[in-house]
């Protein structure tokens, strides 16, 4: 059983193009995270959400929006893609504690071309 | 100042030798640390937790000092398996969330 799913793992398409990439964990967990991965590796946090009450944003273009339906799904829609989006987004969920660990998903690869 | 500062490595060791990690981090306020795994074109998995007496998992030993805010792995007889990338993490979200900082990472490479 996947814990934590993506899809799509894979997805390349032009500048200007809105696309969405969608998260979902069957873990029972109540907080979900999504990171950015640069080419140069370094994972970053974007968004987490808790129980679909949104509890962090980093300085993320207002481009990228998350939308969590349930506390299973935590969806991620950016508009308007640019070169500089292509990198590698990582899903996670945890339980709502501080000492436990992040599950994540396999990642989604995304190039703009 | 990065938040979570690694040497980027890469460390190349031969099978068997012990090998040690360090990362250094910022916020003193932060609550929890982990050293996490990456494997090539992977996603990141946790390694182990680090605590403030130290901890050990078979090969592997964690420790934690809060007062210089540094934390090491250090890895013992190492295996062909063990290449990876390592990253550190530091948890500084207040009490009731996460919020995790990664280290850009330790890559580690065994050779028979």
């Amino acid at each position: 059983d996947t814990a934590v799913s993506q899809t799509p793992k894979y997805l390349v398409t032009q500048m200007g193009n809105d696309k969405s990439i969608k998260c979902e964990q069957n873990l029972g967990h109540d907080t979900m995270y999504w990171y950015k991965q640069d080419s140069k590796k370094f994972l970053k946090i974007m968004f987490s959400y808790n129980n679909k009450e949104l509890i962090i944003n980093e300085t993320v273009p207002n481009r990228f929006s998350p939308k969590s339906p349930d506390k299973a799904h935590l969806n991620l829609h950016i508009n308007s893609l640019e070169l500089g989006d292509s990198a590698v987004y990582f899903c996670a969920s945890s339980p709502w504690t501080g000492r436990e660990t992040q599950y994540f998903g396999p990642g989604t690869r995304l190039l703009v071309l | 100042r990065k938040e979570v500062e690694q040497d980027p490595g890469p460390f190349n060791v031969p099978e068997g030798a012990t090998v040690a990690f360090n990362c250094t981090y910022s916020n003193s306020a932060s609550q929890s640390f982990f050293w996490y795994r990456q494997d090539c074109r992977k996603e990141p998995k946790l390694l182990m937790s680090v605590y403030s007496s130290g901890n050990e998992d078979g090969r592997f030993t964690a420790q934690l000092n809060r007062a210089s805010q540094y934390i090491s792995l250090l890895i013992r007889d190492s295996k062909l398996s063990d290449s990876a990338t390592y990253l550190c993490v530091v948890n500084i979200g207040e009490t009731g969330f996460q919020k995790l900082v990664f280290g850009t990472g330790t890559r580690l490479l065994v050779s028979p």
